[in-house]
């Protein structure tokens, strides 16, 4: 059973649109992690949160709101969708370690 | 800038040869090394990592060797076989914050049988 999940796994919108990712895991892990993958540039931090209400800035977080309402539950944000937005996300989830991140199968995400 | 560099975008071995992945780091303070491994339409997981106090870690065929001088390592995948082709990715932390990876931009290795 997947213990990380994401949703949706495609998504279209155009410029200006909202869209929302929602994660969700059940590692009873204290941190959940948002990514962008984009050929060349390998995997970049948007934003982590440690806890349910924590949020805590990325690498590249320009353009993107998270909340995290649960432990469980993590949400990435994109109120005014740009087309330099177009990605695959990826969610993950670690201990507090960190040393193991667990990762969902990604949403796939086009702006026109 | 690139603080962690996967100099190969793509490698191809043939089956039962050793496959050899390398990356490079500009920060002496990282110190833990991760790889993952990524097939298509799936999330990265990770396959070994290694600390920064060790020179050499090895889980069954894989192999990390580690050069603190030089600010490189490697991932060896020894008597490849097919099932090994994905995309392999170094990343590097601080080891206070293993939270906030650095990731390198990925190798795809295909292996040919």
């Amino acid at each position: 059973e997947a213990a990380v999940t994401q949703s949706p796994r495609n998504k279209v919108t155009v410029t200006g649109g909202n869209v929302t990712l929602s994660c969700r895991q059940t590692n009873s892990h204290n941190y959940m992690y948002w990514y962008r993958q984009d050929t060349g540039h390998g995997l970049r931090l948007i934003h982590y949160s440690y806890g349910a209400g924590n949020l805590q800035i990325g690498d590249v977080p320009d353009g993107y709101k998270a909340t995290r309402t649960t432990q469980e539950d993590f949400f990435l944000l994109l109120e005014l969708a740009s087309p330099s937005q177009t990605s695959l996300y990826f969610c993950a989830s670690s201990d507090w370690t960190g040393d193991t991140q667990y990762f969902g199968p990604g949403t796939r995400l086009l702006v026109l | 800038q690139q603080q962690v560099r996967q100099s190969s975008q793509s490698l191809t071995v043939w089956e039962g040869e050793t496959a050899i992945l390398n990356c490079s780091y500009e920060n002496s303070a990282f110190d833990y090394f991760p790889w993952y491994q990524q097939f298509p339409g799936e999330g990265p997981a990770l396959l070994i990592a290694i600390r920064s106090v060790s020179d050499k870690k090895e889980d069954g065929r894989f192999t990390i060797f580690f050069n603190k001088r030089e600010k490189n390592l490697s991932l060896h995948i020894k008597d490849s076989q097919p099932g090994d082709s994905a995309t392999y990715f170094c990343a590097a932390s601080e080891g206070w914050s293993n939270y906030q990876l650095i990731w390198g931009s990925g190798t795809k290795l295909i292996i040919k049988p």
